[in-house]
């Protein structure tokens, strides 16, 4: 079956240094990869798609590359700052769904 | 635009009863989604309305069930609540094409005592 692991449940980053979170999947190969961020008590907001023919996508502090052959989708976070602070989920479109991995939570440390 | 809004927020409910919980997508979206989020298994994909038809089907049993109106507000039942069904409801909304953004609500908090 699907399977969609992201690579830590927290992880601590000392603020101006860049986050790198990592998505890896199994026994699909989805035609794009979304990523999002959900702080305590809210719902996930809408950060980046990146799409299979696509290596890399930019915006401002963030970016992402997807590997199909690697199956996996890295997101960094550069100059980052204690606002950054959240947890960050990945999503893939498997069949017409939209499938979450269980998130990394992210500290950035001041 | 107005968001994504579910209501109630918060509710609580004992075993065995059932319960209804609503969600009024961005006007213009047509498709909303439902979303069951816990601490141990993450976000997880219960259905999908589209123009007030069920589009997509997550692996939950059948006490958990759905509507879609023909303003595009959905609700979501949940029937014989179990402890288990204690867990944090996200609706979704978009306009339901392929790869199209999702905007979440802010989520029901529902505690089976």
């Amino acid at each position: 079956s699907q399977k969609i692991e992201q690579n830590s449940e927290a992880l601590n980053i000392q603020e101006g240094k860049t986050a790198t979170l990592t998505c890896n999947y199994t026994n699909y190969s989805p035609a794009y990869l979304q990523w999002y961020r959900q702080d305590p008590g809210r719902g996930p907001v809408f950060l980046l798609l990146i799409r299979e023919n696509e290596k890399e996508k930019r915006k401002e502090r963030l970016k992402v590359t997807f590997d199909t052959t690697l199956k996996q989708s890295l997101f960094h976070i550069t100059a980052s700052q204690p606002a950054d602070s959240a947890t960050y989920l990945c999503a893939l479109e498997i069949g017409d769904k939209i499938i979450f991995g269980k998130g990394t939570r992210l500290h950035i440390l001041p | 635009k107005a968001g994504v809004t579910q209501t109630p927020r918060y509710l609580i409910k004992t075993r065995g009863q059932q319960v209804t919980l609503s969600c009024s997508p961005i006007s213009g979206h047509r498709s909303v989604s439902w979303y069951q989020q816990t601490p141990g298994q993450g976000l997880q994909f219960l259905f999908e309305y589209f123009s007030e038809t069920q589009r997509n089907k997550g692996n939950f049993p059948g006490r958990f069930s759905g509507r879609q109106f023909s303003n595009s507000r959905s609700e979501m039942n949940v029937s014989t609540l179990e402890l288990g069904d204690s867990a944090l409801y996200l609706c979704a909304s978009s306009t339901g094409g392929f790869g199209d953004t999702q905007y979440f609500g802010p989520g029901t908090r529902l505690t089976v005592l």
